[in-house]
């Protein structure tokens, strides 16, 4: 149980382009999703935290315009990179939560984004 | 400021050879200590929750504890395949959504 899918694992584009990227948790309905942006060799950073049809809570030093994050429905988040540049390629990874705020988050395989 | 360090930054064990992992946290009021395990390429996958001192959590070959400072995952007899990197993460009493805070991480890799 607790299966998190993130789509697509890989992305290369070039840079001005805009990239989306989607995370659905399968078992489960998801009250509460998190997106993160992960270095080599780097703790996992919070980008973003949402709530099924709610306005995402941005990290501080986190652009929402330039990741625009949707929670439609309780299995769905996408975060949307805009206009992205070198500078944004990283791992991407998403989390699902089911339950309240004590239970654990069920991560997706990540997103390897490669802006050229 | 709350913050995790995780201890060491890699390790390289025998198959067999027993060994522990460290967390160290500060956080003003803990709500709860996650421990996951990242393959490379992958993200994390959910092993433990702690929510109180004393505790103590099995898996397997993993057990992990927790005191008011610091949590320990404990790997008896190791095998090729708990080779990951290994992460902690906590979650403070004062975050409404729940957030949680990570560590690097611990490198491990078993040797056959």
């Amino acid at each position: 149980g607790a299966v998190v899918s993130q789509h697509p694992s890989w992305v290369i584009c070039k840079s001005g382009t805009s990239v989306k990227i989607e995370c659905r948790s399968l078992d489960f309905q998801a009250t509460t999703m998190f997106w993160y942006r992960q270095f080599p060799k780097q703790s996992l950073m919070l980008m973003a935290t949402s709530n099924e049809g709610s306005k995402a809570t941005y990290e501080q030093g986190v652009e929402k315009d330039k990741f625009l994050i949707n929670h439609a429905s309780l299995t769905l988040s996408t975060l949307t990179v805009t206009s992205a540049h070198p500078e944004d390629s990283s791992f991407y990874i998403c989390s699902a939560r089911e339950g309240g705020t004590n239970q654990p988050q069920h991560f997706g395989d990540g997103t390897r984004l490669s802006i050229l | 400021e709350d913050q995790v360090t995780q201890s060491p930054e890699a390790l390289r064990l025998q198959e067999g050879e027993s060994s522990s992992l460290n967390c160290s946290y500060t956080v003003s009021g803990l709500r709860g200590l996650f421990w996951y395990r990242q393959d490379p390429g992958k993200g994390p996958e959910f092993l433990f929750t702690l929510y109180s001192a004393g505790e103590e959590k099995e898996k397997e070959r993993l057990k992990a504890t927790l005191t008011k400072k610091e949590s320990f995952l404990h790997i008896t007899a190791p095998k090729p395949e708990d080779s990951a990197t290994y992460l902690c993460a906590v979650q403070a009493a004062r975050g409404s959504q729940g957030n949680l805070i990570f560590g690097k991480g611990t490198k491990l890799s078993v040797k056959p």
